[in-house]
């Protein structure tokens, strides 16, 4: 089975800063690479699918990026409203397999 | 807008038999996957089980296979996870998502709280 390792496994950053997640595929998944966010004690909400492509209505200041095992979820300008824990997702032909997620705080 | 509308928590006594369920609105229940999503006490997300509606395809999470039962009742738009006997480790938030064929999960249901303790 393919194994999804994130990193870091929590980041604390200040308003404003630029946040960078990767996610790491034990075998080449293409670009099947979804990224959720889910805040604190709310339901997981999808973010960008097809590695890199924006769901509608999430706010620019995300973007995703790569494609086969290595790939990058950036939130360019962190705002206090994106204190959540990120979860990437492979969704190629075998189990939806997440990753361990990251949690992101506000220093 | 597609909405998936879970039951209500449950609490049970380990041994104890439970089936939660989703009904979905908004699209054609019979043409795309739904599936489960489970989510222990500060732990991650886990995907158990999905199924195709229309023709009752499933598919497992290897690690759930055997523990658990997916269905779904196509005249009432509604996905079921079943257990015959709980175990105290399937205390957890059980999500009902869905996902349109060769696509990530775009929707969440609110979620379903089972408590399995003595």
């Amino acid at each position: 089975d393919i194994q999804m390792t994130q990193s870091p496994s929590s980041v604390s950053a200040s308003v404003g800063d630029r946040v960078t997640i990767t996610c790491r595929a034990s075998q080449g998944i293409r670009n099947y690479l979804a990224w959720y966010q889910q805040k604190p004690g709310r339901v997981p909400k999808l973010l960008i699918h097809g590695a890199s492509n924006l769901q509608s209505g999430v706010p620019s200041r995300f973007s995703g990026s790569g494609s086969g095992t290595d790939f990058t979820l950036t939130i360019t300008s962190l705002q206090p409203e994106d204190v959540a824990t990120y979860y990437c997702q492979d969704y190629n032909i075998g189990p939806l397999t997440f990753g361990g997620g990251t949690k992101v705080e506000m220093k | 807008e597609v909405r998936l509308a879970q039951s209500g928590a449950e609490v049970k006594k380990p041994g104890e038999s439970l089936k939660i369920s989703c009904q979905a609105s908004g699209y054609n229940f019979a043409y795309d996957w739904i599936g489960w999503v489970r989510q222990m006490p500060g732990k991650g997300l886990e995907w158990v089980a999905i199924i195709y509606p229309g023709d009752s395809e499933v598919r497992y999470n290897p690690s759930f296979q055997g523990q658990v039962t997916i269905s779904a009742d196509t005249s009432i738009s509604t996905a079921f996870l079943e257990w015959s006997s709980l175990k105290a480790s399937d205390t957890a938030m059980y999500y009902c998502t869905r996902r349109e064929d060769g696509q990530p999960f775009d929707a969440w249901g609110q979620g379903t709280m089972v408590i399995v303790s003595s």
